[in-house]
């Protein structure tokens, strides 16, 4: 079962600053979800069908993408966005997650 | 308020068996697909294991085939896995979560139980 892959890894942003995380997708014609986890606690749905904010998440979160690249951005980094964010591919079995990105604030 | 509360885990010996179970609240349980998802300590999120909204369809990750058993009880709005043979690769967290069939997404998930298989 593969893990998509998602850069960067590990990154660092200071407040204010704008963030792209990027997913490669196995396959084209899907949609990309989102989920953000932090320490210690469960994954909650973030961005769902590529660009659709979960409810609660604030307007500075955006999703794009198309074929088999797709990208999670953050207008303006503030500190509660310091998590992990895992991309995760829609449509068929085995459902597919990304490597993970963890974001730390600066 | 939708709300997935697993329980169930703990620590169990290698080829042994432990089943989860998800009680789930807040929403028409009988309407959803639902699923398994395991992260390993300081590990990604993994597909473990789906199930149909009524119980007649089931799908899992190669790793888990022929070993654990998801399942529900619709009446109980209880969701559960049947782990065996259980292998000390199989140590994780391992969450609930109420699977968005028409897109596929995760939309709702559980704090997670953590099973150690460990000798």
């Amino acid at each position: 079962d593969n893990v998509l892959p998602q850069s960067p890894t590990t990154m660092a942003a200071s407040p204010g600053e704008k963030v792209t995380i990027t997913c490669h997708a196995s396959s084209s014609g899907i949609y990309m979800n989102w989920h953000q986890q932090k320490s210690g606690t469960s994954p909650k749905l973030w961005i769902y069908d590529t660009s659709k904010l979960a409810s609660g998440v604030p307007d500075r979160f955006s999703g794009s993408g198309s074929g088999t690249s797709y990208s999670l951005t953050i207008n303006t980094m503030e500190t509660e966005d310091a998590a992990t964010y895992y991309c995760q591919q829609c449509c068929s079995t085995p459902l597919t997650f990304g490597s993970g990105t963890k974001l730390e604030i600066k | 308020e939708v709300q997935l509360v697993e329980s169930g885990g703990g620590l169990v010996q290698p080829g042994r068996s432990m089943k989860l179970s998800c009680a789930a609240s807040g929403f028409t349980f009988n309407n959803y697909d639902m699923a398994w998802v395991c992260q390993a300590p300081k590990k990604g999120l993994e597909w473990v294991a789906t199930i149909s909204y009524d119980g007649s369809s089931t799908y899992y990750r190669d790793s888990v085939k022929g070993r654990f058993t998801i399942s529900r009880d619709n009446a109980k709005s209880t969701l559960y896995l049947q782990m065996d043979s259980l292998r000390s690769e199989d140590t994780a967290t391992y969450y609930c979560a109420r699977l968005e069939k028409l897109d596929w997404y995760f939309d709702f998930w559980g704090p997670g139980t953590m099973v150690t298989v460990s000798s």
